[in-house]
């Protein structure tokens, strides 16, 4: 069964720093990764996803994510924060040709950023 | 999100009371998911649906169960509702031929007291 592990509940940043994001999973095979954000009080929005092809992965709101199989990780990073990034990011992995094509979450970091 | 609303928005039970919350989409997806968003556990899985009828258990099914009479409404029931079961609840849908290109709502948030 494949698992996500998100090691920071919490990150504060200060506006204009750089973000990074750590996210490791498991899974036995090659895994579809995604990076969500959720605003307070609202659903999940999907930020970039990993099928294959390029470990570099570019999203919207200016995130970007880097899969390394060796580390079986896939980190988001931002080079600049705006205040309007707090929010909460999770990390999710989904396996191929799974009944329903489930996803599976990490659970969740908390970012805050400093004016 | 637009295609997809949940109802209701919020609400407040008590223990033992049968509640039900509903999914709605707009969009003809064929699969639809149910999960639960709690503090440090992210988004587990409740139960989904493949089609009108076709419903299946996710990792935390216990206490739940789902109907899909037809494709615009999925909805989950807590037979006798308890206090582990207040959470975010959060409805996604997914167009079939498209892996993993999940929408989802603005989540129910139910307080069970």
């Amino acid at each position: 069964a494949q698992s996500v592990t998100q090691p920071d509940i919490h990150i504060t940043v200060s506006e204009g720093a750089s973000l990074e994001l750590r996210c490791n999973y498991s899974y036995g095979a090659t895994p579809y990764l995604f990076w969500y954000v959720q605003s307070p009080g609202q659903g999940l929005q999907l930020l970039l996803k990993y099928f294959s092809g390029d470990t570099l992965v570019q999203g919207i709101k200016g995130f970007e994510a880097e899969f390394k199989r060796s580390q079986s990780s896939f980190n988001l990073r931002k080079p600049s924060v705006h205040w309007s990034d707090a929010a909460e990011y999770f990390c999710a992995v989904g396996a191929l040709g799974a009944a329903g094509n489930k996803l599976t979450f990490g659970g969740g970091t908390r970012v805050l950023v400093k004016p | 999100d637009a295609g997809i609303t949940q109802s209701p928005r919020h609400k407040v039970t008590e223990t033992g009371t049968p509640v039900t919350l509903r999914c709605h989409q707009t969009e003809n997806h064929r699969y639809m998911y149910w999960y639960r968003q709690d503090p440090g556990h992210g988004l587990r899985l409740i139960h989904y649906s493949y089609g009108v009828k076709d419903t299946d258990k996710g990792e935390v099914s216990d206490g739940y169960s789902v109907s899909r009479s037809k494709t615009e409404d999925f909805l989950l029931t807590l037979e006798s509702a308890t206090s582990s079961q207040t959470s975010v609840y959060f409805c996604a849908i997914r167009k079939g031929g498209d892996a993993y290109g999940y929408t989802f709502g603005s989540g129910t948030r139910l307080t069970v007291v």
